[in-house]
């Protein structure tokens, strides 16, 4: 079935670093790609997507790119900041309920 | 914009105890779905609905019931609860059933089952 492997955490970072959390995916057809944020003590947030390969999804300078040779989707920033702080999930759906990937926690320290 | 709503935020039960996780959505959406959250186990779908009267299973459906009775509300009910259902259990809607439609949560049901 469909799945989603990403990078295990806990990431520790300073602020202003640049951030990669890889996600890559295995999936029939031709899946749409999703990163979700979740803030402590809250439900998930669409932070970015994509429906077709080659497309970059991007928001609050995160982006990520639908790399169908590499079946991969990974996030990046390239300053981040303490607000950032939270869980990011990978996700796809592929005509199918969305599959998550278990989720990076990254924790951004001043 | 309330967009998904659910109650309680917390609950605590004893083994044996029922009750129902009640989730509610203002946005006219067709498409519902429950997930529960585990520590590093991500979200795991329990049921989903692609409209009233209309339910599937997911992928960890057992020890729970669901019910769409009306396009707003999609309750959970957990029949029996069992200390493995301590858990927190999200509420999601959106307005396509599948595809590039972003999913919109709520904030959540902190359950602890005793």
């Amino acid at each position: 079935g469909d799945s989603v492997t990403q990078m295990e955490g806990p990431v520790t970072l300073s602020e202003e670093a640049f951030l990669t959390i890889n996600c890559t995916y295995t999936a029939t057809g031709y899946p749409s790609l999703f990163w979700y944020v979740q803030y402590p003590g809250e439900g998930l947030q669409l932070l970015l997507k994509a429906t077709k390969a080659d497309d970059k999804g991007s928001n609050k300078g995160f982006e990520a790119t639908y790399r169908k040779e590499t079946t991969s989707f990974h996030l990046e920033k390239g300053s981040v900041q303490v607000s950032d702080s939270a869980v990011y999930f990978c996700a796809l759906t592929a005509n199918t309920p969305l599959v998550f990937g278990k989720g990076t926690r990254l924790s951004v320290i001043a | 914009n309330a967009g998904v709503t659910q109650t309680p935020k917390f609950q605590v039960l004893k083994t044996g105890q029922s009750m129902t996780l009640q989730c509610a959505q203002d946005m006219n959406h067709e498409y519902m779905s429950w997930y529960r959250q585990d520590p590093g186990m991500g979200l795991r779908l329990i049921h989903y609905s692609v409209g009233a009267g209309i339910t599937d299973q997911g992928e960890v459906p057992n020890g729970y019931n669901v019910s769409r009775s009306t396009t707003e509300d999609f309750p959970l009910r957990l029949l029996s609860a069992a200390p493995s259902q301590t858990s927190v259990y999200f509420c999601a809607s959106s307005k396509g059933q599948f595809g590039g439609q972003p999913q919109h949560f709520g904030d959540g049901t902190r359950l602890s089952i005793l």
